[in-house]
């Protein structure tokens, strides 16, 4: 069955602090994709990035970038140079089943950046 | 495009009321999903429909049915509400090929529902 863990419920930092957060995985399949959606206090998702498994290469996109270490089943989100907008709930989510394409969310880290 | 809009955006229903929420999406997906959101939790799926006329339970289906007659419309209906059903609730699309999955799932911007 698959899992999605997010052990940090809450996280706060002042505004230019790095921020990393974690996300661990469990799943049988050996093709499986894992997503981050940001969750800002207006209540929308806003999907932030997709990684297959055969696909390990880390990836940045301005302050945001990407761990996938699947040693460790991980793959976590880390923020650089938090600003007082990266305030929101951050979602991680799996999808192991290309059947119905459906996605197991974890339970949400709420990141609070402070001017 | 609108992508994916909800109505209503709020709603306060009494004990054993129903009540239809609108899904409805213009982007010509095939996959489209309900999820609810319960405070300080993830979301959890309560149905999913992979094409017009096609519909399956996800992980929380009771107390819930639904119903996909075009493609772009996917309403989900609470027969007798209940407190346990006080939630946000989020539809999405997504537009994949039978058998391959991966692809991002598109949010609508969620129905907050009370029951009391």
């Amino acid at each position: 069955a698959q899992k999605v863990t997010q052990a940090q419920t809450e996280i706060s930092v002042v505004e230019k602090e790095d921020v990393t957060l974690d996300c661990v995985y469990e799943t049988r399949d050996t093709t499986y994709y894992l997503f981050w959606y940001k969750q800002p206090p207006s209540g929308e998702l806003v999907f932030l990035i997709r990684r297959n498994s055969f696909d390990e290469q880390n990836e940045i996109s301005g302050r945001y970038s990407w761990n996938f270490q699947k040693s460790t089943s991980s793959f976590n989100f880390t923020i650089t140079a938090s600003q007082v907008v990266d305030s929101a709930v951050y979602f991680c989510a799996l999808s192991e089943d290309p059947v119905n394409n459906d996605m197991r969310f974890g339970a949400g880290t709420r990141l609070t950046v402070k001017p | 495009n609108a992508g994916v809009t909800q109505t209503p955006k709020f709603r306060i229903l009494k004990i054993g009321q129903s009540m239809t929420l609108q899904c409805t999406q213009d982007m010509n997906h095939n996959y489209m999903y309900w999820y609810r959101q319960d405070p300080g939790m993830g979301l959890k799926l309560i149905y999913y429909s992979v094409g017009a006329g096609i519909t399956d339970k996800g992980e929380v289906p009771n107390g819930y049915n639904v119903s996909r007659s075009t493609t772009e419309d996917f309403p989900l209906r609470l027969e007798l509400a209940a407190p346990s059903q006080t939630s946000v609730y989020f539809c999405a699309s997504t537009l994949a090929g039978y058998g391959t999955g991966g692809y991002e799932q598109y949010f609508g911007p969620g129905t907050r529902l009370t029951v009391t």
